[in-house]
């Protein structure tokens, strides 16, 4: 069946620093992916998605490029705030019409000023 | 923005009670979800719900689950006889539609309620 995996976290990094959370993913066929992202006392949020392969999803500075090759996606930023410290999740939806999403264990990044 | 409201945000029970977690979906969507997360665990499926009934379920959401759409705006999740398992975050979601345009079909979360079993 379709799986995600994700690094484990916690990722503890200072502000302005370069951000990589590793995502790779198991699927038939032509999976979309996303990520995720759980502030503090708040619920999932959509931050990027792609549905094909090449694909860059971009949002808020984050960027996660859609690689059927690797079977990944990972998220990245170039320069990280502390206002970034959350819980990101790495997420597919299959493409054989399920509506479910299947997760990754997510991933709890920590940002000093 | 509209957003996806789940009530209570902490949920405490004593193992053998009956539970319902409570959600209200962004009014113009059409496909309700459930899924929970274990702590520690990865979030992970259990239902979607569309037009009245269920349209996909995993095989956690065995029968102490249930789900129902009471009125026009609610939707719920009832755990018949909770287990000391049982206890996790639940997120309800909803989308617009499940597939075609993409903008569609996202799906769109609340903010959890948190289930303890003791």
């Amino acid at each position: 069946g379709d799986s995600v995996t994700q690094m484990e976290g916690p990722v503890t990094l200072s502000e302005e620093a370069f951000l990589t959370i590793n995502c790779t993913y198991t699927a038939t066929g032509y999976p979309s992916l996303f990520w995720y992202v759980q502030y503090p006392g708040e619920g999932l949020q959509l931050l990027l998605k792609a549905t094909k392969a090449d694909d860059k999803g971009s949002n808020k500075g984050f960027e996660a490029t859609y690689r059927k090759e690797t079977t990944s996606f990972h998220l990245e930023k170039g320069s990280v705030q502390v206002s970034d410290s959350a819980v990101y999740f790495c997420a597919l939806k299959g493409y054989t019409g399920r509506r479910a999403l299947t997760f990754g264990s997510g991933t709890r990044l920590q940002v000093q000023p | 923005e509209p957003e996806v409201t789940q009530t209570p945000s902490h949920q405490v029970t004593q193992m053998g009670q009956e539970v319902i977690l409570r959600c209200v979906p962004i009014s113009n969507h059409l496909y309700f979800y459930w899924y929970r997360q274990i702590l520690g665990q990865k979030v992970e499926f259990l239902v979607s719900f569309y037009n009245n009934e269920i349209s996909e379920k995993s095989e956690i959401f065995d029968d102490q689950f249930s789900v129902e759409r009471p009125d026009g705006s609610n939707f719920t999740l009832k755990i018949r006889s909770t287990k000391l398992e049982d206890s996790a975050m639940y997120f309800c979601a909803s989308s617009e539609t499940s597939g075609g345009a993409e903008a569609k079909n996202i799906q769109y979360f609340g903010a959890g309620t948190r289930l303890s079993v003791l």
